[in-house]
């Protein structure tokens, strides 16, 4: 069964520092990673998503991830955090594509300080 | 586009009522998904359709919950009776083949 570890539960970060956004995942096949924002009282939206291909993925709102295979990870990243980006964030994975059902890590919540 | 269409928004209701949740799924979507968020167990998949077929309900906590989804444009859930655990916020999402799978703003169940 797939299974999505997010180890950092909370992360506090300063407006303008980098930030990386840990994600792990468990499953046999190739997986599909995706990587989802939902802020407070919203619903969930895609940052970015890997099926195939180049490992370094680029998304919306500056937002970069890498998956590495031998590592089994999927970490998100962003040079520069602004202080629209609290939030907190999802790491999910799909047996296919995205009309598979997605499995999701526990989320990290992300705050953002001056 | 005007997105996944839930509602309510919000719910508030007494234990042992009944409660229905709707969803309408973004034109031209074929599958539609019903997940659940909590604290204690975060966001997990209840059941989901593709062209309005019910592919897999095993997250489906207990037979108090039932969904159907009578046509492309919509879908119901339904949880009778209503009890306190049931509380959380209930996303609905849709996709057209392979692509991305599109969040509502999600329905947030308070059962009393």
């Amino acid at each position: 069964a797939q299974s999505v570890t997010q180890p950092d539960i909370h992360i506090t970060v300063s407006e303008g520092a980098s930030l990386e956004l840990r994600c792990n995942y468990s499953y046999g096949a190739t997986p599909y990673l995706f990587w989802y924002v939902q802020s407070p009282g919203q619903g969930l939206q895609l940052l970015l998503k890997y099926f195939s291909g180049d490992t370094l993925v680029q998304g919306i709102k500056g937002f970069e991830a890498e998956f590495k295979r031998s590592q089994s990870s999927f970490n998100l990243r962003k040079p520069s955090v602004h202080w629209s980006d609290a939030a907190e964030y999802f790491c999910a994975v799909a047996r296919n594509s995205g009309n598979t059902p997605l499995v999701f890590g526990k989320g990290t919540r992300l705050s953002v300080i001056a | 586009d005007a997105g996944v269409i839930q509602s309510p928004r919000h719910e508030v209701t007494e234990m042992g009522q009944e409660v229905t949740l709707r969803c309408k799924p973004i034109s031209g979507h074929n599958s539609l998904f019903w997940y659940r968020q909590t604290m204690m167990r975060g966001l997990e998949l209840l059941i989901y359709f593709n062209n309005n077929v019910p592919i897999d309900d095993s997250g489906m906590p207990e037979d108090r919950f039932s969904a159907k989804m009578p046509n492309a444009s919509f879908s119901t859930l339904k949880i009778q009776p209503s009890e306190p655990r049931d509380s959380a916020v209930y996303f609905c999402a849709s996709t057209r083949d392979t692509d991305t799978q599109y969040f509502g703003p999600g329905t947030r169940l308070t059962v009393l």
